[in-house]
């Protein structure tokens, strides 16, 4: 078991592009979360997954942002129409619903996404 | 969830313990108090919880005041490896799933 993985670690992009992140949870983890951390802030929730079943969409979450997690395993998070406004780190984290920690949430390294 | 007030910066001599402190007031009775650590450059780390008891594991103790209104963390013997910022959070326990509402944390600064 190696902890939540993210990839990529860094990606920098032109405004307009599409972006797409990818995170995988520790096995057998149920839940998984997206959060968004801008610089001297502290995380922000985006979207959680029970499963495969996107649960709760923050209103942070606009239109150009769509997250999947299709086989209730990794999960993607993809950025349309980037805009200067979406650099931040976006982590992943996944919890496992189950057992003497199951509320505790296990963190990715993240990816820093910077859009000129 | 409860909101939570923290100081935004301490500091702390290597060797010595770091008590952290951490108000919330508005706490309801199903509201745990949950600490989380973030080194510069990598995700939040957990590194404790609880509901009215006072808490300790092998990272930390959790010292929450008899009306749950504010808690303390306390690392007993701070390194350097301990500066962080570190992030009080009260949510609902049970088995909602639980997402984090961080606020700014307090910076610990840990120096030799």
């Amino acid at each position: 078991d190696t902890g939540v993985s993210q990839d990529p670690r860094h990606k920098i992009t032109k405004r307009g592009q599409n972006v797409t992140f990818r995170c995988d949870p520790i096995s057998e983890h149920n839940r998984l979360y997206w959060y968004r951390q801008t610089l001297g802030q502290g995380p922000e929730f985006l979207t959680y997954f029970q499963n495969e079943a996107q649960l709760e969409k923050s209103r942070l979450l606009s239109d150009r942002f769509s997250a999947e997690r299709p086989k209730g395993s990794f999960s993607t998070l993809e950025i349309q129409r980037t805009e200067q406004g979406d650099s931040a780190m976006y982590l992943c984290a996944s919890s496992p619903g189950r057992g003497s920690s199951y509320n505790e949430q296990f963190f990715g390294p993240g990816t820093r996404l910077t859009v000129l | 969830d409860a909101k939570t007030t923290q100081p935004p910066s301490m500091d702390c001599a290597e060797g010595r313990a770091a008590n952290l402190p951490c108000n919330h007031s508005t706490i309801s009775g199903n509201e745990y108090v949950y600490w989380y650590r973030q080194i510069h450059s990598q995700g939040p780390q957990y590194i404790i919880h609880g509901l009215k008891n006072n808490e300790t594991n092998e990272m930390a103790s959790l010292i929450i005041t008899e009306d749950r209104k504010s808690s303390t963390l306390i690392l007993p013997h701070a390194t350097l490896r301990d500066t962080a910022v570190y992030y009080c959070i009260v949510r609902a326990g049970g088995t909602s799933y639980g997402k984090l509402t961080f606020g700014q944390g307090t910076i610990l600064t840990v120096h030799p």
